[in-house]
């Protein structure tokens, strides 16, 4: 069975800080993983995927993620964040044949001005 | 408007009262999915359709959930004698099959209250 751990439920930075929102899965076989944002009251936009090839995957809005397949983890990162950047993300994974998606629980993130 | 179109955004019911949720999906796309998210959740399927064939339901979806696909475009999720268990928010996916440049595309949702 895939799976999607969020081991932060809350992150707080600094405003022109680095971030880091984590992501660990477990499925069988190689995985196709993205990250999502969700704003109050709205539905999930897409920020980055990882399919194949590089591993350092750059997305939507400045963000990053780096697959790395022996700690099984998609961490999500951006340089220096901003305040427009806080809101719920949310990473997901999918396997193979299998066509759902399956989320974490999700990271709130605040940027703190 | 290129995106998902999902309606109505909000809806407040009463316990026992039958919903139904309208999806329009980006006009290509042949692949339509629905989520279910409950608060401090994230999204977890529902069911999918390809094209008018809806192909996997999960467990989640009990016999008081149905979802069409009539022609292939639009989508309708009803719920039967809801339960205060259904308030939740739904949300509609679409994508085209095999291609993964932009991921699942989704909608706004629909916020259902039962009351």
């Amino acid at each position: 069975a895939q799976s999607v751990a969020q081991p932060e439920d809350q992150v707080n930075v600094a405003e022109g800080n680095p971030l880091t929102v984590k992501c660990t899965y477990s499925v069988s076989g190689n995985p196709y993983l993205f990250w999502y944002v969700q704003y109050p009251n709205r539905g999930l936009q897409f920020l980055l995927k990882y399919i194949t090839g590089d591993n350092l995957v750059k997305g939507s809005y400045g963000f990053e993620a780096e697959f790395n397949k022996s700690q099984t983890s998609f961490h999500l990162k951006k340089p220096s964040a901003l305040v427009s950047d806080s809101a719920l993300y949310f990473c997901a994974v999918r396997f193979g044949g299998n066509e759902k998606l399956t989320f974490g629980t999700g990271t709130r993130l605040t940027i703190i001005p | 408007d290129t995106g998902v179109s999902q309606n109505p955004r909000h809806k407040i019911t009463k316990r026992g009262q039958n919903v139904t949720f309208r999806c329009d999906p980006i006009s290509e796309h042949n692949r339509l999915y629905w989520y279910r998210q409950t608060l401090g959740q994230g999204p977890e399927f529902l069911t999918y359709f390809q094209n008018e064939a809806q192909l996997e339901k999960s467990r989640l979806l009990s016999d008081r959930f149905s979802a069409e696909r009539p022609k292939g475009s639009f989508s309708t999720l009803e719920i039967q004698r809801t339960e205060q268990g259904d308030s939740a928010m739904y949300l509609c996916a679409s994508r085209v099959a095999g291609e993964y440049n932009y991921g699942y595309t989704f909608g706004s949702g629909t916020r259902l209250t039962v009351v």
